[in-house]
């Protein structure tokens, strides 16, 4: 069964430094998704890509961040300068190979962001 | 999005039926029931969803309320595997599909 694979599965960065956290989508899939979770907390939406551009993205998803789908097949979550309360797993999901309403989501298994 | 009530936490015995509650008293006719969960250490992970029929599939079957205000996930004979963090969603149609976790309900498979 296809599968959306994150790399890499554990980063460690020095506060105020850059990073990039890699996805790669379910490969006929039209919708992506970024997602975090902190430890003890609920997982949390943070924005959604269509079409190259963001649809949504919420309140946690400031300038610091951005995305991109540089080629066919990856898809990026950049935090330009981490804060220590960037610490958190990323997860990466994808959904839908038509326009088909309420399809899955499928997830990956997610990065683990450590800031120092 | 309407909301959604879990219980915080349940135990099951290994090889017996598990009935996961969830009440959403102020489900709109549009929205869509979905289950997802969170195996330890994995992303979340689909499992069912439906409207207003009684669902079905390899992983779980989800029973709804006639009157739609409260649904129940039921996975049939519950495996160590079962061990996870169970979501009760709901979702919009025709709306954009981000999903909103609640804090779901823990399960715990006992031996």
């Amino acid at each position: 069964e296809p599968e959306v694979t994150q790399t890499p599965s554990h980063q460690v960065t020095q506060m105020g430094q850059e990073v990039i956290l890699r996805c790669v989508p379910i490969s006929n899939h039209l919708y992506f998704y970024w997602y975090r979770q902190i430890l003890g907390q609920k997982v949390e939406f943070l924005v959604s890509f269509y079409n190259n551009e963001i649809s949504e993205k919420s309140e946690i998803f400031d300038d610091q961040f951005s995305v991109e789908r540089p080629d066919g097949s990856n898809f990026t979550l950049k935090i330009r300068s981490t804060k220590l309360e960037d610490s958190a797993m990323y997860f990466c999901a994808s959904r839908g190979d038509s326009l088909t309403l309420n399809q899955p989501q499928h997830f990956g298994d997610g990065t683990r962001l450590s800031i120092l | 999005d309407a909301k959604t009530t879990q219980p915080n936490s349940m135990e099951s015995n290994e090889e017996e039926p598990v009935h996961l509650p969830c009440n959403h008293s102020t489900i709109s006719g549009t929205d869509y029931i979905h289950w997802y969960r969170q195996l330890p250490s994995q992303g979340p992970e689909y499992v069912i969803h439906g409207l207003t029929s009684n669902v079905n599939n390899r992983m779980a079957s989800l029973a709804i309320a006639e009157d739609r205000k409260s649904s129940t996930l039921i996975l049939h004979r519950a495996t160590l595997r079962d061990a996870a963090v169970y979501y009760c969603i709901l979702m919009l149609l025709m709306r954009d599909d981000k999903i909103i976790f609640g804090k779901g309900t823990r399960l715990h498979i006992l031996p």
